[in-house]
């Protein structure tokens, strides 16, 4: 099995950009799909990226998703940020044996 | 408008059962896969069960091997996950998922609102 690290917490102020990186222990981080979940407090999560980079219809385009093979982590990118962006933010992956979340990075928009 | 709509959670006992339900509609349900995810209190996402579409491929989680069993009705549009021998630590929120594809889970795109279950006499 593997895990994947996020950051506890980030914060940033409305309109800039944030970054929230998910970091994979052991296998490549390109040889399984990675997915990132939205949950805003005392809600059900929403997927807001899957396939790495792919965005499900009505999630907008200020989100993004890409993978770095050198840094053998995913990273979510929300830019123009609102105050309704924040949330805590899951990447997830798996492999052939299981499937993994990351601990989960609270996004503060202040 | 895909929805998912869980029930059948509550309180029971160490060592009790309980079935939950989710029943599916907005897609073709026999198309995808279908997968169970919890979050116990103030905790991060766990992965529980997936069932491939044709129901032929069951999938768990170590935590819960031999303790639980998924299934899914495609007449009724549903799917179950039948918790027996129950624990403390299954204290949680239960979310049904859909699958993105159709046979071993590896990631979702439309979650339900959740049921909760607690394990405590």
């Amino acid at each position: 099995n593997f895990m994947l690290t996020q950051p506890p917490s980030v914060s940033e102020s409305p309109g800039k950009t944030v970054t929230i990186s998910c970091t994979r222990s052991s296998g490549s981080i390109a040889s399984t799909y990675v997915q990132w979940y939205q949950q805003r407090p005392g809600s059900a999560p929403t997927t807001v990226i899957y396939q790495d980079k792919q965005r499900p219809s009505g999630v907008p385009d200020r989100f993004s998703g890409s993978i770095d093979s050198s840094s053998n982590s995913a990273s979510l990118t929300i830019s123009g940020l609102k105050t309704e962006d924040e949330a805590d933010y899951y990447c997830q992956s798996y492999d052939s044996s299981s499937q993994v979340f990351g601990g989960g990075t609270k996004l503060t928009v202040l | 408008e895909v929805q998912l709509l869980e029930s059948g959670g509550g309180l029971v006992q160490p060592g009790g059962s309980l079935r939950l339900s989710c029943v599916a509609s907005g897609f073709t349900f026999s198309n995808y896969a279908m997968s169970w995810v919890r979050q116990a209190p103030g905790k991060g996402l766990e992965w529980v069960s997936g069932i491939s579409r044709s129901g032929t491929g069951t999938y768990y989680a170590d935590s819960v091997k031999g303790r639980f069993t998924i299934s899914r009705d495609h007449f009724k549009s549903t799917v179950f996950l039948q918790m027996n021998s129950l624990r403390a630590e299954d204290t949680a929120m239960y979310y049904c998922a859909k699958e993105i594809g159709s046979g071993s889970p590896w990631g979702r795109d439309y979650w339900g609102q959740g049921t909760r279950v607690a394990v405590s006499s």
